[in-house]
Order: structure tokens, then sequence, then C-alpha cells
């Protein structure tokens, strides 16, 4: 079965900052990997996605990521942060199942908080 | 917007009732997911539907159940309710198996 660990629930940077936020994940086949964002009261939102190919990953908002198979990581990373880069970012990580299913398998979350 | 549709957005009932959560996908998206996400559990898969088949269970309880129909909206109903149940429950929706998953707004339940 797969999972997804996020360290850190908390992560406060200055605005400006590079924006660092952890994911190790453990999966038994090739995982597809992903990070969302939550904004207060809204949906999740889709940042980026691992798939297959180029290990380097750009999203929206100027995020990327980059997937680490030997460190079994997906890091999400921002090179400055900007105060609307608060809210909550999840990891996930999913296997296609035995029936054709997709369990997208969620961190516990970390919360980003940019200070001025 | 993701182009799914979650009704209600806020929903209070009472200990032992039951409701219904109702999802329309994103247009010619087939898969259907239901995620619960409370403070305690966090975020939970719970169901996955394609074309009107379960596809994939996650931790659902019995009193919970999901069927899409074949119009392919999709209904989770919670039926004898505990205080416990108080959560938002997402709604999410993809083309076909590892697609990207796009998420609703969610409804929120509180059960008092």
């Amino acid at each position: 079965a797969q999972s997804v660990t996020q360290l850190g629930s908390h992560v406060s940077v200055s605005e400006g900052a590079l924006v660092l936020l952890r994911c190790n994940y453990s999966s038994s086949v090739p995982p597809y990997l992903f990070w969302y964002v939550q904004y207060p009261n809204q949906g999740l939102q889709l940042l980026l996605k691992y798939t297959t190919g180029a290990t380097l990953v750009k999203g929206i908002n100027g995020f990327e990521a980059e997937f680490k198979k030997s460190e079994t990581s997906f890091h999400l990373t921002k090179p400055s942060a900007h105060m609307s880069d608060a809210a909550e970012y999840f990891c996930a990580v999913s296997v296609l199942g035995k029936g054709g299913g997709n369990k997208l398998t969620f961190g516990t979350g970390t919360q980003l908080k940019v200070e001025l | 917007d993701s182009g799914v549709t979650q009704t209600p957005k806020h929903l209070i009932t009472a200990t032992g009732q039951r409701v219904t959560l109702r999802c329309s996908p994103r247009s010619g998206d087939l898969s259907v997911y239901w995620y619960q996400q409370s403070l305690d559990q966090g975020l939970q898969f719970l169901i996955q539907y394609y074309n009107g088949e379960e596809r994939a269970k996650g931790n659902i309880l019995e009193r919970f159940s999901a069927q899409q129909f074949p119009d392919l909206h999709s209904e989770l109903n919670l039926s004898s309710l505990e205080l416990g149940d108080s959560a938002l429950y997402f709604c999410a929706s993809s083309p076909r198996g590892l697609d990207t998953i796009y998420f609703g707004e969610g409804s929120w339940l509180t059960v008092v």
C-alpha cells in the first residue's frame, strides 16, 4: 500500500523567502505524485503532478517539485514566498489498483504561514 | 472553478438522521471519488466509481453508501449520523484512471 509523509505540520516563512515543503512517499510500484493546495473554506486545487518523464515538475503560482526516486521524496519549493501563498498544502500519491481503481492517498498537510 | 459541483454546501442535521450529498462531475469525466476531511482523520478516501461501477473502496463506514447514476452524477448517503461524522465531504472527478483528480468545493456537514 502507498503512503505519504509530510514533515512539518506548520511552516512559517518571510515574504520573499524560499518555500520548502517536504514530502516523502512509500509505494511498491512507480507512483504518481501530486501537490494540492487548500485555501481557507475552499476545495483542493492541483498545484502540480508527476507521472513519468522529467523529474522536475513546474506547477502553477511559481511552485515546482522534484521527484527523487532514490530518496523517495517529492518536495515542493517556491523561490520567493508571497502573502497569497498562505494556505494548507497536501502531498498525495496515487497508484492504479487491481480493479482499475485509483486511490489517491494524502499526507496530513502542511500549513504555510507567510509573514511580512 | 474545478467544474465539479457539490450540493448542498452546508448542512446541519441531528444525530440519527440521514442525509444525501450530491455531486456533478466535470463534463466528460467518468470517475467520481468521495473524500472525507476532518480535523482528527485528515483527508480520507471513501470510495470511487467509474462509469457507474464501484472501482475502489477506502475507509467508508457501513452506514455510508454511494452510487453513480447513468448521467454520471453521484450521491453519497450518510445514515444513522453521529457527532463524529461532522466533516467536510469532497467529491472529485477525473476522466479515467490515473488522471488528475479535480475536487469540488465540498459539503460541510455538521451533526448536532
